[in-house]
């Protein structure tokens, strides 16, 4: 399965910062996403990365709180900006395995606490 | 949208039991169907998929099973083990847009020994 590489682990953020969350994938990784988990719930996907051009946003998430950039086929970054205590998650980036008929695989996430 | 539904939201079972966890789906166009188990503090593991041209698929103790017509999905998990206690996810999406998943809400899945 496809190797992606995501940090900060986890970060503690004061109120009206930003995080970037850094995302590194290996060569057979064809496309990638950013999903965010809430605390106890399930998985929502934020974004898809596209290399060279704006990401694509999903109802409810808008490019000025989450900034997304894919410079290369295999690095993503992912900003949550003007973060309040709403915006604490785990963030994960993900990616679909060309090797593996296009399954998904996900990074190790990010825990975003926001005080 | 896509709108997932997934039931129970907890299962308990006793070791050696099979559990179930049922998901219905909205978009007739989904044909696309994953599960993910997460354990606690970890990144969710795809365990098995199956795709809208077929009704049933196994690995070992695991299946899945797909009713187009009906719009929902099972997970089976026989003989049931402690080390299968984790939170277990089903999702739906479309073949032109793999990657793009909409989610259920999760089943905890506790396996007593």
């Amino acid at each position: 399965s496809a190797v992606i590489s995501q940090k900060p682990s986890r970060d503690i953020c004061q109120r009206g910062t930003s995080l970037t969350i850094q995302c590194q994938v290996d060569s057979q990784v064809t496309m990638m996403f950013w999903y965010r988990q809430q605390p106890g719930q399930s998985l929502t996907l934020i974004a898809t990365a596209n290399q060279g051009s704006e990401a694509t946003y999903e109802s409810g998430f808008v490019i000025d709180k989450f900034p997304i950039s894919r410079p290369n086929l295999t690095f993503s970054t992912l900003t949550v900006s003007n973060m309040s205590p709403e915006d604490s998650s785990i963030y994960l980036c993900s990616g679909r395995d060309g090797s593996t008929n296009e399954k998904l695989f996900f990074g190790s996430g990010t825990q975003l606490s926001v005080l | 949208g896509e709108n997932v539904e997934q039931h129970p939201s907890t299962l308990s079972v006793q070791e050696g039991d099979s559990a179930v966890i049922k998901c219905t789906y909205s978009d007739s166009a989904s044909n696309y169907f994953p599960w993910y188990k997460q354990e606690l503090g970890k990144r969710p593991q795809l365990i098995i998929d199956i795709r809208s041209n077929v009704g049933e698929k196994k690995d070992q103790r695991i299946a899945v099973t797909l009713n187009k017509t009906a719009k929902h999905f099972s997970l089976h998990i026989t003989e049931t083990q402690p080390e299968d206690s984790a939170v277990y996810f089903c999702a739906a999406g479309r073949g032109s847009t793999l990657g793009r998943l909409y989610f259920g809400r999760g089943t905890q899945l506790t396996v007593w020994p």
